[in-house]
């Protein structure tokens, strides 16, 4: 099955720098990539995602890039702001037609933005 | 237009009582998947529900079923519960795109 990693487990940023974490997969047939962001003690939240047949996708100061011949993909944050810190998982997933798919999650990623 | 609501917010049990979490789907959702969030670690894939029968499954034993009604929502049951069925469960509901939006979670704390 699909296995996804994550780097780096923790990440310290200075206000208005910016942030980058990485994940991998493992299963070529994986063809959409999410991103959330969970405070704590509140539901994960889609921020941005990116399907197999695009290379990068940009909202506001998040971007998210995918190389699927390496077989993996990056969320950027740029100018960081303290309201960004929390947990960020990637994940992975291959669609099933009628919607909806498993989604395999990364061990996240715990983003602090200090000032 | 209600989000992915999920009932209860918390819940503690014993060891070898039964549970039953329920989810209602964002509207216009047909799809419902069911997740294991343990503590500090990224939510497990447990089950995914579509036309009222279940299409995915993790690697979660029978004790964990589910079930979803004519009207989408769905409801998580674990039998036997053992301590480390202590974690967050979250449900997400999607249509016919991939995007998955999660409710808030149940708590669930086995003592």
């Amino acid at each position: 099955g699909e296995n996804v990693e994550q780097h780096p487990s923790t990440l310290s940023v200075q206000e208005g720098d910016s942030a980058v974490i990485k994940c991998t997969y493992s299963d070529s047939a994986s063809n959409y990539f999410p991103w959330y962001k969970q405070e704590l003690g509140k539901r994960p939240q889609l921020i941005i995602d990116i399907r197999s047949n695009v290379g990068e996708k940009k909202d506001q100061r998040i971007a998210v890039t995918l190389n699927k011949t390496a077989k993996h993909f990056s969320l950027h944050i740029t100018e960081t702001q303290p309201e960004d810190s929390a947990v960020y998982f990637c994940a992975a997933s291959w669609g099933l037609t009628g919607g909806g798919n498993k989604l395999t999650f990364g061990t996240g990623t715990q983003l602090k933005v200090e000032l | 237009d209600a989000g992915v609501t999920q009932s209860p917010t918390h819940l503690i049990k014993t060891r070898g009582q039964q549970v039953t979490l329920r989810c209602s789907p964002k509207s216009g959702h047909d799809t419902v998947s069911w997740y294991q969030q343990a503590l500090g670690q990224g939510p497990q894939f447990i089950f995914q529900y579509y036309e009222e029968e279940e299409r995915q499954r993790g690697n979660f034993p029978d004790r964990f079923s589910g079930h979803q009604f004519p009207n989408y929502s769905s409801e998580l049951n674990v039998n036997a519960l053992l301590l480390g069925d202590s974690a967050l469960y979250l449900c997400a509901s999607s249509s016919d795109t991939d995007t998955q939006y999660f409710g808030p979670g149940t708590r669930l704390t086995v003592l």
